[in-house]
């Protein structure tokens, strides 16, 4: 079975700031992982995927993220917050072709002028 | 292209009532998934269909809940009878994602949701 922890609930950053929301994961299989944005009132909408290959993947708004297998990490990041990054993200695994993501419980940011 | 469509985007019942949400994929997309997303928590999977058949639906509290994708198209999440535990977002996704074709990295594409609220 596989599962994913995001490290802290809310994250507050100013406009210009490093975003950096963190997420581990487990399992048993080489994962695909995933990270979604969520907007108040709509539903998920796709960042960025890793699947094979390159380990650094770069994602829509300027977002990146880095599979550190060793680490069984896959932290989000974004050199410089925007107002319009203030969303909830999750950070999801599926185990290659089952395509069946588990969620991670999510992190809220708020950007501040 | 036309995205996931469901409705009712918002549902007020009082408990012991029936609900029923419908979903409409992207055209083609095999693969249908109804989730469930407390307040405050990451979406967690009820049911998954590749095209009319179920996949996976361990998690889907049978005694209350069905759900059905005739003619591998649009789906239906019932709930009967509701309890208050139920208040959630339903979210519907689909994909191109056959178990099978590795070629598909498979992203979801999600639709707005219906947001129920059990009084």
């Amino acid at each position: 079975a596989q599962s994913v922890t995001q490290l802290g609930s809310h994250v507050s950053v100013s406009e210009g700031a490093l975003v950096l929301l963190r997420c581990n994961y487990s399992s048993s299989v080489p994962p695909y992982l995933f990270w979604y944005v969520q907007y108040p009132n709509q539903g998920l909408q796709l960042l960025l995927k890793y699947t094979t290959g390159a380990t650094l993947v770069k994602g829509i708004n300027g977002f990146e993220a880095e599979f550190k297998k060793s680490e069984t990490s896959f932290h989000l990041t974004k050199p410089s917050a925007h107002m319009s990054d203030a969303a909830e993200y999750f950070c999801a695994v599926s185990l290659g072709g089952d395509y069946k993501l588990s969620f991670g419980a999510g992190t809220t940011v708020t950007v501040r002028a | 292209e036309a995205g996931v469509a469901q409705s009712p985007r918002y549902k007020i019942i009082e408990k012991r009532q029936s609900v029923a949400f419908w979903c409409n994929p992207i055209s083609g997309h095999a693969t249908l998934y109804w989730y469930q997303q407390i307040l405050g928590q990451g979406p967690k999977l009820l049911i998954q269909f590749q095209n009319n058949g179920v996949v996976d639906d361990s998690q889907l509290p049978k005694d209350r809940f069905s759900a059905e994708r005739l003619k591998g198209v649009d789906s239906t999440l019932k709930i009967q009878p509701a309890k208050l535990e139920d208040s959630a977002v339903y979210l519907c996704a689909s994909s191109l994602g056959d178990r099978y074709n590795y070629a598909n990295t498979g992203e979801l594409f999600f639709g707005e949701g219906s947001r129920l609220t059990v009084l």
